[in-house]
């Protein structure tokens, strides 16, 4: 089957990283997605893994481990900004190429 | 490009009326998604179109709801009738293409209340 398990809520200070976590288990992965989402918004993209390793973009980071269906998202220099939801999206090639999201992660940020 | 464009942003409406969402993609993408999004389930994709054709409306509830894209342009999703327990927060979103690391974009949402 189909599972995304990610943490449902997390807090961190301004200033520091906190690595958000997200596990999946699909049979035709085709690459994950994390996804930004403030209170009342709509999500926005941040990052998209297929091979394994580490992708860097400024304070952002995403790992991918595909041997271990494993992820993370890394956000260093907390700011208050940061306070949102994080959606862990996987990409299923056998699933009309689909995305499955996750239930997401609430990050709290605080001074 | 505005980006992708929902009405209304926000939606009252009795049980057992009809609701019209809407929506207008990113010109030039080929696929559109409809999502509904509730602290129980997160986000769930209901139905998808490529090309205006709907590809696989699965996750379509049940026969109270129906989605058409008349052209490319433009996609409306109706619940009729409307049930409180379809209370929740609508996206719309498009992409460009269906596989590697292309990306949905967003619409701003039609939170939608039935009362």
């Amino acid at each position: 089957g189909q599972n995304i398990d990610q943490p449902t809520e997390m807090t961190a200070t301004e200033g520091a990283i906190v690595q958000i976590n997200c596990t999946y288990q699909t049979s035709g992965f085709n690459g994950l997605f994390w996804y930004q989402q403030h209170a009342g918004e709509a999500p926005t993209f941040l990052s998209y893994n297929v091979l394994d390793g580490l992708e860097e973009k400024g304070r952002f980071s995403s790992f991918l481990s595909r041997s271990k269906g494993y992820s993370y998202l890394l956000l260093k220099e907390l700011q208050m900004k940061d306070s949102a939801s994080y959606l862990c999206a996987v990409r299923d090639r056998y699933g009309n190429y689909q995305l499955i999201w996750g239930a997401g992660t609430k990050l709290i940020i605080k001074p | 490009d505005a980006g992708v464009i929902q009405s209304p942003r926000h939606e009252v409406t009795e049980m057992g009326q009809e609701v019209t969402l809407r929506c207008k993609p990113i010109s030039g993408h080929d696929y559109l998604f409809w999502y509904r999004q509730t602290m129980m389930r997160g986000l769930e994709l209901l139905i998808y179109f490529n090309n205006n054709v709907p590809i696989d409306d699965s996750g379509m509830p049940e026969d109270r709801f129906s989605a058409k894209m008349p052209n490319a342009s433009f996609s409306t999703l109706k619940i009729q009738p409307s049930e409180p327990r379809d209370s929740a927060v609508y996206f719309c979103a498009s992409s460009s293409g269906a596989g590697g690391n292309t990306e949905a974009f967003f619409g701003q949402g039609t939170r939608l209340t039935v009362v």
